[in-house]
């Protein structure tokens, strides 16, 4: 079974601040997947890596994919309150669960103005 | 262009009684994904079809929950004799399939909640 272990749980932050996620696992991701969720709304995907070592960015946000492809980090800079929300980092295995992704358990950001 | 939609969006139900949430994928995608999700946590993979191939039913918690996906589009899923532990969001997505990395497009969800 592969797990994903995402970190912090709880991250409440003022406005202008840095934070960094992270995700971290013992097993080898095909790809890794960041969504960001609202409530009341499914997962939007933000961003996909799929070369170990791989760097993204996305506006103030920025992804990496470890080396070995067992871990990433979503890094924001100077946090908006409208960052706020439910961060998901989620593995593809590939192979016969092609399609299959296993997720974290998610961390829940709350960016005070 | 239309997302994914799920319906009924709330659904409130006795203990014991049996429930049916629908999901309409994105027209053209092949794969459709159900996902289960406690309050503020992480996703719960429970089935995945792919084409005509037999789904992945690993993630199904027991054999009181089972999916169909009629003619490749729409999928039922299906809980018999609903507990208190299955009170959920239950999410549908939906992706292009082929070679290469899968993207999940979700649907807003299904609160399920069992009295």
């Amino acid at each position: 079974t592969q797990l994903l272990e995402q970190s912090p749980q709880f991250l409440s932050i003022q406005e202008g601040e840095n934070l960094t996620v992270y995700c971290n696992s013992s097993s080898v991701f095909s790809s890794l997947q960041w969504y960001r969720q609202e409530p009341g709304e499914g997962p939007v995907l933000l961003v996909t890596v799929v070369t170990g070592g791989e760097v993204k960015k996305l506006k103030r946000l920025t992804f990496q994919f470890g080396d070995a492809r067992k871990d990433s980090s979503l890094h924001i800079t100077a946090a908006q309150p409208g960052d706020t929300g439910l961060y998901l980092c989620a593995g593809a295995t590939g192979g016969t669960s092609y399609g299959k992704l296993t997720f974290g358990q998610g961390t829940i950001l709350t960016v005070h103005p | 262009g239309a997302g994914v939609s799920q319906s009924p969006s709330n659904k409130v139900t006795e203990k014991g009684k049996d429930v049916e949430l629908r999901c309409d994928p994105i027209s053209g995608h092949t794969a459709l994904y159900w996902y289960r999700q406690s309050l503020g946590q992480g996703l719960e993979f429970l089935i995945y079809f792919q084409g005509n191939s037999a789904p992945d039913k690993s993630g199904l918690p027991s054999d009181r929950f089972s999916a169909e996906r009629t003619g490749g589009s729409v999928s039922t899923l299906t809980i018999q004799r609903t507990q208190q532990e299955d009170s959920a969001v239950y999410l549908c997505a939906s992706s292009l399939a082929g070679q290469g990395v899968y993207e999940q497009y979700f649907g807003p969800g299904t609160r399920l909640t069992v009295t």
